[in-house]
């Protein structure tokens, strides 16, 4: 299994700003993967995080809205640009082996509204 | 489109009742499925993990069970606590390393 903490864990922010979240894991991993999920809703994939690469988003999501940083095996950011309150949401990180048949484990969360 | 379907949405039980959560999903060409527990306003914890190829995967009073040909899984807990108050979601693996998450059950545990 791997702990993985995220900062913060909460935040309350105001429109037009940007937050960045940490995502420090106990392990070297290979994947990284950030998810949204909106009030009342389930998890939606943003992107997948490779060390040494650029991050891959999923349909829907812009790298200038989210960016997402991978400067080693154990760290990941993603930043929530130019918000709304839309964007109010939990943001997760999470972490796979390497192949398709491994357990995902997630951080805590971080509960954001925008106001 | 993989749609994954959990019923149902909310479940209030009394402690001590055995009780059983669906999981439903549109097509069967998946890898494994996990069963996950969400407290309020946090993270997901790893309940269970079934891969394709199992019927079943047990863990203290969770069990979980999957046929894989008619697309569901369920999940079995046995003596509910209160503690178990929580949302459970399911996730089907469909590709390499994308997880679709079902829409979840709230389930409350009544003392």
């Amino acid at each position: 299994s791997a702990v993985i903490s995220q900062k913060p864990s909460r935040d309350i922010c105001q429109r037009g700003t940007s937050l960045t979240i940490q995502c420090q894991v106990d392990s070297q991993v290979t994947m990284m993967f950030w998810y949204r999920q909106q009030p009342g809703q389930s998890l939606t994939l943003i992107a997948t995080a490779n060390q040494g690469s650029e991050a891959t988003y999923e349909s829907g999501f812009v790298i200038d809205k989210f960016p997402i940083s991978r400067p080693n095996l154990t760290f990941s950011t993603l930043t929530v640009s130019n918000m709304s309150p839309e964007d109010s949401s939990i943001y997760l990180c999470s972490v796979e082996g390497q192949d398709r048949l491994t357990e995902a484990f997630f951080g805590q969360g971080t509960r954001l509204t925008v106001v | 489109k993989q749609e994954v379907t959990q019923i149902p949405a909310a479940l209030s039980v009394p402690e001590g009742e055995n009780l059983v959560l669906n999981c439903s999903f549109t097509d069967s060409a998946i890898y494994n499925l996990q069963w996950f527990r969400q407290d309020p306003g946090k993270g997901l914890t790893s309940l269970l993990l079934i891969q394709s190829s199992q019927r079943e995967q047990t863990s203290g009073r969770l069990n979980a069970s999957l046929d894989k040909s008619s697309g569901r899984s369920t999940l079995y807990i046995a003596a509910s606590q209160p503690g178990d108050s929580a949302t459970y979601l399911c996730a089907v693996r469909i590709g390499f390393q994308k997880l679709v998450f079902g829409t979840g059950t709230r389930l409350l545990v009544s003392p």
